[in-house]
């Protein structure tokens, strides 16, 4: 399994622009890049996934360099309500019939 | 509307007492899987299944027993629980194509 490496937590102020950045050194040619979203006492939540180059959908964007070996989670203009700890995960597209790690996340807190 | 449910959201129990935890899901999904998450340690996957029959270990599975017996559920066995086992558990399903769902806890307490 790929290991992934991310900050223990970012600060941040509303409406600025938060980059997340993941390491994944030893990705292997079929592992897909996934993050996820928790709040507190709530279950992880999907937020993008990508393969190679960008991805964008309504709430975040994911860069990943041409080597893989990181990915970078970009969320635009955010809010109080983006506090919540950011997970990266390495592995099959679906990873939750395989063995998943999913490491410690980063914690974003966004501030007024 | 797709979800994945799980039951009981809390229980309070003590050691030695055998309790079973549900997990259902209703989106065909061939995949499932336990986490528990302590404070500072985030996720860590106790079982996963890949299909009916087709079960498991995860990174942190002993004290632990599941089942899949039947597709739309993953059933979390602790045959006699101990206060370690004190944590916050998801069940989670996916399919091949698709990321996973998360269901929305079980807060377990073993005194």
């Amino acid at each position: 399994l790929a290991k992934t490496t991310q900050p223990i937590s970012m600060d941040s102020y509303e409406g600025q622009e938060v980059n997340i950045t993941c390491s994944h050194n030893n990705i292997a040619t079929n592992d897909y890049i996934t993050w996820y979203q928790q709040f507190p006492s709530q279950g992880p939540r999907f937020i993008i996934q990508g393969y190679k180059t960008k991805v964008t959908n309504e709430v975040a964007s994911l860069f990943i360099p041409a080597d893989r070996k990181s990915s970078t989670l970009s969320l635009p203009r955010v809010s109080l309500s983006d506090t919540a700890v950011y997970y990266c995960l390495v592995g099959d597209r679906g990873t939750g019939g395989f063995k998943t790690i999913f490491g410690a996340g980063t914690r974003l807190f966004v501030k007024a | 509307e797709a979800q994945v449910t799980q039951n009981p959201r809390y229980l309070i129990t003590v050691t030695g007492k055998k309790l079973t935890v549900t997990c259902s899901q209703n989106m065909n999904h061939e995949y499932m899987s336990w986490y528990r998450q302590d404070p500072g340690l985030g996720l860590r996957q106790i079982y996963y299944s890949m299909n009916v029959e087709v079960t498991d270990k995860g990174d942190v599975p002993e004290g632990y027993k599941v089942s899949r017996k039947e597709k739309r559920n993953f059933p979390l066995i602790l045959e006699s629980p101990s206060p370690n086992q004190t944590s916050l558990y998801f069940c989670a399903s996916s399919s091949r194509q698709e990321t996973q769902y998360f269901g929305p806890g079980t807060r377990l307490l073993v005194l």
